[in-house]
């Protein structure tokens, strides 16, 4: 079945605390982004990747990180979290770099809590 | 600010009847795209219009696209219970450092009530 995977669904930790959320996908798509949602301010980009190894910023990168070393992975990782990450974060991916005609698959979502 | 905003931000209908969203932006872009959130769970695509279409249909849904005045109408047409979500529109950006980035509206709330 394709999907996009994240993990974990549900992650509360304390503020500094290095974390990592993984995605992986197995539709062999070249772009994957990061997204966080909160209340009243719809979807904000964070990160995305064209393809290995090519990464760019979104509308909110401060305080993260990704790695895109492998096409189906692109983990997201707060270093030092603060409770102003405390968010609702999705992953997506689409089938083309020029993605002007492909919609994007998004994963369940991971509910981070940062104390 | 959001490339795409919905209006309205909340929409109570029943069983039955139809419900109209509009989504406004603020670029040039070269798709429209909308999606459906049921309660906090990942988004799902529901269709795509291109910037060269006026209005397509999928099902009960009915989007119309005026590049004019930069908006967009998502409409459901004898809408069901299990219609209610958020529902957001999508847009396509070129940054000049490359590749592409989409930008969500802060979406529209349907309460569709049996």
């Amino acid at each position: 079945e394709a999907q996009v995977t994240q993990n974990p669904r549900y992650l509360i930790t304390v503020t500094g605390k290095k974390l990592t959320v993984t995605c992986s996908q197995n539709m062999n798509h070249e772009y994957m982004s990061w997204y966080r949602q909160d209340p009243g301010l719809g979807l904000r980009q964070i990160y995305y990747s064209m393809n290995v190894e090519v990464t760019d910023k979104g509308d909110v990168p401060e305080g993260y990180k990704v790695s895109r070393k492998e096409k189906r992975n692109f983990p997201l990782i707060l270093e030092s979290p603060s409770p102003n990450q405390t968010s609702l974060y999705f992953c997506a991916s689409s089938s083309r770099t020029d993605a002007t005609n492909e919609k994007l698959f998004f994963g369940s979502g991971t509910q981070l809590s940062v104390l | 600010s959001q490339q795409g905003e919905e209006d309205p931000q909340a929409l109570s209908i029943q069983e039955g009847e139809n419900a109209t969203m509009n989504c406004s932006y603020k670029t040039s872009i070269n798709n429209l795209q909308w999606y459906r959130q049921n309660s906090g769970r990942g988004l799902v695509h529901l269709i795509l219009i291109r910037s060269n279409e006026r209005e397509k249909h999928s099902g009960r849904l009915r989007v119309t696209l005026d590049t004019s005045k930069k908006s967009s109408s998502l409409l459901i047409t004898a809408s069901r219970a299990a219609d209610t979500a958020s529902y957001f529109c999508a847009t396509l950006l070129t940054p000049n450092t490359g590749g592409f980035k989409t930008i969500f509206g802060a979406g529209t709330r349907l309460f569709v009530k049996a």
